[in-house]
């Protein structure tokens, strides 16, 4: 199994709304991330779990939290965002963060909107 | 330095046809070379990758080539299939899995 799961599929929220994002991995894979894509555009990396750990945050606004609850779970705490952030929220999980090779698998995304 | 630039930003190709994208690098601590594929509504997808000390892989219909003096590097797809249609993107990375340098991406549209 090579499946990595998100949801929600879609969110719409409010400049003032609190919302989560949920990804979840059993492949026993200790290495966790986040990226943001916008339409037409690579993902973008925002975040990095290591071991439960944070190991790379990629100067993301603080509005954006992220937490790994434990080595399957990996959340993503929205808060006060703006019209700009809406995009496809990516997760992806790969053996280990520190080996070169190591692939990554994505999952299908969490399409946000900010009204 | 740590850009990878793609091309071209687009590419029709008939079916039966072969489609040719190129990436190109100017951080020689690069040493992984993955192209993924995504789908429309879905994420990436590990396609096929290289590491600087081999010229060439394959894996059925899909060849990465590789130049090192060059830095560049590219994706040949043969017989190209209307399911092949997605968007491919180059990328690399030096050291870790953890960052990855995405190139900007093709959108490929494979004809009947």
């Amino acid at each position: 199994d090579t499946e990595v799961t998100q949801t929600p599929k879609h969110l719409v929220m409010g400049m003032t709304n609190k919302k989560s994002l949920k990804c979840e991995q059993h492949m026993g894979h200790r290495a966790m991330y986040w990226y943001k894509q916008k339409a037409k555009k690579p993902p973008e990396l925002m975040f990095v779990y290591s071991y439960e750990k944070l190991s790379i945050n990629e100067s993301v606004p603080s509005r954006f939290s992220p937490e790994c609850p434990n080595s399957s779970l990996l959340n993503l705490h929205l808060h006060a965002l703006q019209p700009e952030d809406s995009a496809l929220y990516l997760c992806a999980s790969s053996q280990e963060a520190a080996r070169v090779q190591d692939t990554q698998y994505f999952g299908p995304g969490t399409r946000l909107t900010v009204l | 330095q740590q850009q990878v630039k793609q091309s071209p930003q687009s590419l029709i190709v008939q079916k039966g046809g072969i489609s040719i994208i190129n990436c190109a690098y100017e951080n020689t601590a690069f040493d992984y070379f993955p192209w993924y594929q995504q789908f429309p509504g879905k994420g990436p997808a590990l396609l096929i990758a290289i590491r600087p000390d081999v010229s060439e892989k394959k894996e059925g219909r899909f060849t990465i080539s590789f130049n090192k003096s060059a830095k560049q590097f590219s994706l040949h797809i043969m017989d190209s299939q209307p399911g092949d249609s997605a968007t491919y993107f180059c990328a690399a990375s030096t050291g870790t899995a953890s960052k990855l340098t995405f190139g900007t991406g093709t959108r490929l549209q494979v004809t009947l």
